[in-house]
């Protein structure tokens, strides 16, 4: 159980287009979701919390009109980068976590964007 | 504010060593901690977690344990195969729910 799924894996779009990240809880409902970044050889970086039904909570630093998240139900969340640049270009990680799962979060594979 | 240190790596060794990943944190409250794998090109996965002091979490033949004394959770393995060649991040947790601060991540290398 627990298996949280991402689509598309990997996305590589031209500069200046918006490009949307789907992050589905396939076998639980979850009330928050999570979206990390990752560059590189380095660790993820949490970008924001996404809550069902409610306003996205983003992390210092992450620009809300740049990265917009929907929560539109309980099993999806979406990340849309907007106007996309080639520094956008990173690995895009979400989890989620169940309800009872005390501090436990399971991971998405992940999606790979490229920006050109 | 919470934080997790792992030691650097890449750590690079020989099938059916042993090996120690190390892994300290700070923390208000109590944490929960996690062991978690990343494969190349894929997402995080939870290898193993403790959520009290003196907890021993294991999966696939590694270990750790939970020493508040010392505050870490170093991973442990007997004897290492190619196959787990991956980045192994340590994490905490406090509260419910509440989101993970994360180590820098140990890129593991085993060789035949």
């Amino acid at each position: 159980g627990a298996v949280v799924s991402q689509h598309p894996s990997w996305v590589i779009c031209k500069s200046g287009t918006s490009v949307k990240i789907e992050c589905r809880s396939l076998d639980f409902q979850a009330t928050t979701m999570f979206w990390y970044r990752q560059f590189p050889k380095q660790s993820l970086m949490l970008m924001a919390t996404s809550n069902e039904g409610s306003k996205a909570t983003y992390e210092q630093g992450v620009e809300k009109d740049k990265f917009l998240i929907n929560h539109a139900s309980l099993t999806l969340s979406t990340l849309t980068v907007t106007s996309a640049h080639p520094e956008d270009s990173s690995f895009y990680i979400c989890s989620a976590h169940p309800p009872g799962s005390y501090n436990e979060q399971f991971f998405g594979p992940g999606t790979r964007l490229t920006v050109l | 504010g919470d934080s997790v240190t792992q030691m650097e790596g890449p750590v690079t060794l020989s099938e059916e060593a042993f090996l120690t990943i190390n892994c300290t944190y700070t923390a208000t409250g109590y944490p929960s901690l996690f062991w978690y794998v990343q494969y190349p090109g894929e997402g995080l996965q939870l290898l193993l977690k403790a959520t009290k002091a003196d907890d021993k979490g294991s999966n696939k033949g590694f270990e750790a344990t939970y020493r508040k004394e010392t505050t870490s959770f170093h991973l442990e393995k007997g004897s290492v195969q190619v196959s787990d060649s991956a980045v192994y991040f340590c994490a905490l947790a406090t509260g419910g729910g509440n989101k993970l601060t994360f180590g820098t991540g140990t890129q593991l290398k085993v060789e035949l």
